[in-house]
């Protein structure tokens, strides 16, 4: 039963415009998520999360959007860089620092 | 060091084998956390250690994974009797109590 889904195995966007990843989430009980980005080779680092008392959260060219009501969330980066080809994991816990559950991931390619 | 250390990077084992894989967390993170990466696959959680709580074993496949983490630091996760399923990519991450997850780069596991 995978509780965290990220529907795209990949996107391909263009350099400068706006790169939108997409995650649905089946357990109510979630209220803490989280964005990881993964290099080949290397271990995910740390992107950005967001609280389920929060609708939005913003940091630099990365915003995370969480709508409660339809179980989704989505990371928005703008203006995408080709540095930001990796692959984006969507992840969820029932509270902060208790153990997340990950999407399978999306691979993202910039194009310069 | 600074940040998550894990080893070996990279282990060819025969099936049947028993396998050891070691994590050196960040200091002074109480949470450690196992996890794997089959093949085009996302985060399969495996197990949670926080403090000196009991682990949170729920995500082990079968009676042949086993870890522990001595004295709140340094974490081995044993794979007995390998399997070709068990190949895949394991990554140790830890944390504060309440934070994010630092993962480090983990150890690419073999069974031919």
């Amino acid at each position: 039963d995978q509780q965290v889904k990220q529907n795209s195995p990949s996107l391909s966007v263009q350099e400068g415009r706006i790169s939108i990843l997409n995650c649905d989430y089946t357990n109510s009980m979630f209220d803490y998520f989280l964005w990881y980005k993964k290099y080949p080779a290397e271990g995910p680092t740390f992107l950005i999360s967001i609280s389920s008392i929060k609708d939005k959260n913003e940091d630099g060219r990365f915003t995370v959007f969480l709508n409660k009501s339809a179980k989704h969330l989505s990371l928005h980066i703008v203006p995408s860089q080709p540095g930001d080809s990796a692959v984006y994991f969507c992840a969820a816990s029932r509270a902060e620092g208790n153990k997340l559950v990950f999407g399978a991931g999306t691979i993202l390619r910039v194009k310069s | 060091g600074a940040g998550v250390s894990q080893s070996p990077s990279n282990k060819v084992t025969e099936k049947g084998k028993d396998v050891e894989l070691r994590c050196d967390p960040i200091s002074g993170h109480t949470a450690l956390y196992w996890y794997r990466q089959r093949l085009g696959q996302g985060l399969e959680f495996l197990i949670y250690f926080q403090g000196n709580s009991a682990p949170d074993k729920s995500g082990l496949p079968s009676d042949r994974f086993s870890a522990e983490r001595t004295g709140g630091s340094v974490s081995t996760l044993t794979i007995q009797r390998t399997q070709q399923e068990d190949s895949a990519v394991y990554l140790c991450a830890s944390s504060f109590s309440a934070g994010s997850l630092f993962f480090g780069s983990g150890t690419q596991l073999s069974v031919l």
